[in-house]
């Protein structure tokens, strides 16, 4: 089993549309968890982290359940702009320093 | 803030050259430094991790004499691939923390001929 898996889409959705992504991770250490944005051919940027009481910023929504080990994010009034790969990524404290273990991405594309 | 700029962008060299790339923090002074490799349509994968004055702790698979990693100051980290070979080619990417979240470069995209 992989450590971090994720659905890799495509997600093909109308504007306007609410859009979810869950993400799942073996590692029942895991301490830290994260949502990446990455652009075609660009670095991924950091979306939002992920805390154990849920938060929001905006459109965007993140939740994290420790007990079946996965994490969503959930996107509203989806945006053209939205249209990315979206990355998981976690942290446990045995790795050291925030290494990061992450998925393969779901790709996300709105559409007019 | 928490800035990191990658250089070159972009790279295309013959086969068996050696290439650098640089990875800077321009903002903060990052006490790790990370370098990922990105196939198409793969994930993202850990290579090395990097503190400064210290050796770099590789993954599994990775060839530390194959990849050589310098990091020399708080601010700078470097990336030697050696005698590259076309299955080298891919998307590099550096990352940087000091004790928070990682902040990723722009990526060099290395292409071996």
């Amino acid at each position: 089993r992989k450590e971090v898996e994720q659905d890799p889409g495509p997600f093909n959705v109308p504007e306007g549309a609410t859009v979810a992504f869950n993400c799942t991770y073996s590692n029942s250490a895991s301490q830290s968890f994260f949502w990446y944005r990455q652009d075609c051919r660009k670095e991924p940027k950091l979306l939002m982290s992920v805390y154990s009481s849920g938060n929001e910023d905006g459109r965007f929504t993140a939740q994290l359940n420790r007990a079946s080990q996965y994490i969503s994010l959930l996107i509203r009034d989806s945006k053209l702009s939205d249209s990315a790969t979206y990355l998981c990524a976690v942290s446990y404290s045995g790795a050291g320093s925030y290494q990061l273990t992450f998925g393969k991405g779901t790709k996300l594309s709105v559409i007019p | 803030g928490a800035v990191v700029s990658q250089h070159p962008s972009w790279v295309i060299c013959k086969s068996g050259t050696s290439v650098k790339i640089e990875c800077r923090s321009l903002d903060f002074q990052a006490t790790t430094m990370f370098w990922y490799r990105q196939f198409p349509k793969q994930s993202l994968m850990l290579m090395a991790t990097s503190n400064e004055g210290s050796k770099a702790t590789y993954e599994q698979g990775v060839e530390k004499d194959k990849f050589l990693i310098n990091h020399a100051s708080l601010t700078l980290s470097t990336l030697t691939v050696t005698s590259a070979h076309p299955e080298d080619s891919s998307f590099y990417i550096c990352s940087a923390s000091d004790t928070g979240p990682q902040h990723f470069g722009d990526g060099t995209r290395l292409s071996i001929l």
